[in-house]
């Protein structure tokens, strides 16, 4: 079963514009991944987010984390082209440390 | 530090065929995941082994798949026979800590075509 899932499916945007996308989970957690995956490769893990932190930040990201909505959010500043991805959120399935549960992906395109 | 290898890259085969694939996690990693991402999807976990022992296969398919961890190191995954709905990118990922606790490493991947 998806535990996660990501909204838009899609996002299509400008070099230089902002991207977010948001992820929404059934039940509780104890902390929040988001992964990338650039065509043809592997997954990448991008920042982890407790679920007694609200906002984290790495670079361009920006994670957010609202534990009474069951959502959490990515925003990548400044885009560019190399963030051309798809972009997982995941979740340990069963709020402990068990395996982890991906969400179904947001394609992200970055248009020069 | 060596990331995550698999091989091979790319499989084709027919429908009936047997199929392997192998993972060599980073050094150091007692976790151990095999994942199927069929096109379009998320990742989805087959089994995850601690070390040498399984921790959870309740998504395995054990008419058809198999995997082992000898040594608790290396790993292989196995598909016999193959059906067309095992089309998809097998991912191997390694951790150091046990399931969601923290960051997985993964693989390429293996991209598996049957025809």
């Amino acid at each position: 079963s998806q535990q996660g899932e990501e909204d838009p499916q899609a996002l299509s945007i400008q070099e230089g514009e902002n991207a977010t996308m948001n992820c929404s989970y059934k039940t509780s957690i104890n902390n929040l991944q988001w992964y990338r995956q650039n065509s043809g490769r592997g997954l990448v893990h991008l920042i982890l987010i407790r679920s007694n932190e609200r906002e984290k930040h790495s670079g361009r990201l920006r994670v957010t984390l609202d534990t009474s909505k069951k959502s959490s959010s990515l925003l990548i500043t400044a885009s560019r082209a190399a963030d051309t991805a798809s972009y997982f959120c995941a979740t340990p399935e069963g709020g402990g440390g068990n395996k982890l549960t991906f969400g179904t992906g947001t394609q992200l395109k970055v248009e020069l | 530090e060596a990331g995550v290898a698999q091989s091979p890259r790319y499989k084709i085969i027919e429908k009936r065929q047997s199929v392997a694939f192998w993972c060599n996690p980073i050094s150091g990693h007692a976790t151990l995941y095999w994942y199927q991402q069929i096109l379009g999807q998320g990742p989805k976990l087959l089994i995850q082994f601690q070390n040498n022992g399984v921790v959870d296969d309740s998504q395995l398919p054990k008419d058809r798949f198999s995997a082992e961890r000898l040594k608790g190191v290396d790993s292989t995954l196995k598909i016999q026979p193959a059906k067309l709905e095992d089309s998809a990118v097998y991912l191997c990922a390694s951790s150091i800590s046990s399931g969601g606790a923290g960051e997985q490493f993964f693989g390429p991947g293996t991209r598996l075509t049957v025809l």
